[in-house]
């Protein structure tokens, strides 16, 4: 069965520069979740995606962005990027419609390194 | 704010030992509980989801139950193995009336390690 999608699975950048990480949900999933797991942290709620409408917005510094495309993949944008923003990079997805139990399938991951 | 507490944060067992993880929570209103399991620099692998109106779920080795009014949740492994050495992490969905902004509130897991 297709699972979530993440790309790419690693990034190193540097301070000050932008970066674009992406999602492919599974098939027929409506929602997307982004969440970030610093080092040795637990995963801490980013932004989600309903329908490709913002569904709810965690804690997202400003300098993010993120967006749910026609086809229901999602991006997350990071600009300006500060050392403190490496961390593994987590997308989720689920259906919801339908009164679904809401279960959320994670992808593998991004793995963002600022140097 | 919901806050979500594991315990412990570490556990080193011999194999073939069952065992507990424990996992809490401040707000009682959650809509679904699910237990995870993280290798080390990995993703994040759903082991057993309980919705709100249950008391535990079963999956193999791996039974986790649930007490919603006490805010507890425990995770039972049976027969531990090497291969379940990993970080387990507990995450809670809150009963929103918005059905979309169900994020995940996660605990800080609990670093497993089954000895040979």
């Amino acid at each position: 069965a297709a699972g979530v999608i993440q790309s790419p699975r690693h990034l190193i950048k540097e301070k000050r520069e932008t970066a674009t990480l992406k999602c492919y949900p599974i098939p027929r999933h409506d929602t997307v979740y982004w969440y970030q797991q610093g080092p040795g942290q637990d995963p801490q709620f980013l932004i989600s995606f309903y329908e490709k409408m913002q569904s709810d917005k965690g804690s997202i510094p400003d300098r993010f962005s993120a967006q749910q495309f026609s086809d229901y993949h999602s991006e997350l944008n990071m600009s300006s990027l500060e050392l403190g923003d490496s961390a593994l990079y987590f997308c989720a997805s689920s259906l919801v419609r339908g009164g679904n139990k809401n279960i959320q399938y994670f992808g593998a991951g991004t793995r963002l390194s600022v140097l | 704010k919901q806050e979500v507490t594991q315990i412990p944060a570490a556990l080193s067992v011999p194999e073939g030992e069952n065992l507990v993880l424990n996992c809490s929570f401040t707000d009682s209103a959650i809509y679904n509980l699910q237990w995870f399991r993280q290798d080390p620099g990995k993703g994040l692998t759903s082991l057993l989801l309980i919705q709100s109106s249950q008391r535990e779920q079963t999956s193999g080795r791996l039974n986790a139950s649930l007490d919603k009014s006490s805010g507890r949740s425990t995770l039972y492994i049976a027969a531990s193995q090497p291969g379940d050495s990993a970080t387990y992490l507990c995450a809670v969905t809150p009963h929103t009336v918005e059905t979309s902004a169900r994020q995940l509130t996660f605990g800080s897991g609990t670093q497993l390690t089954v000895l040979p």
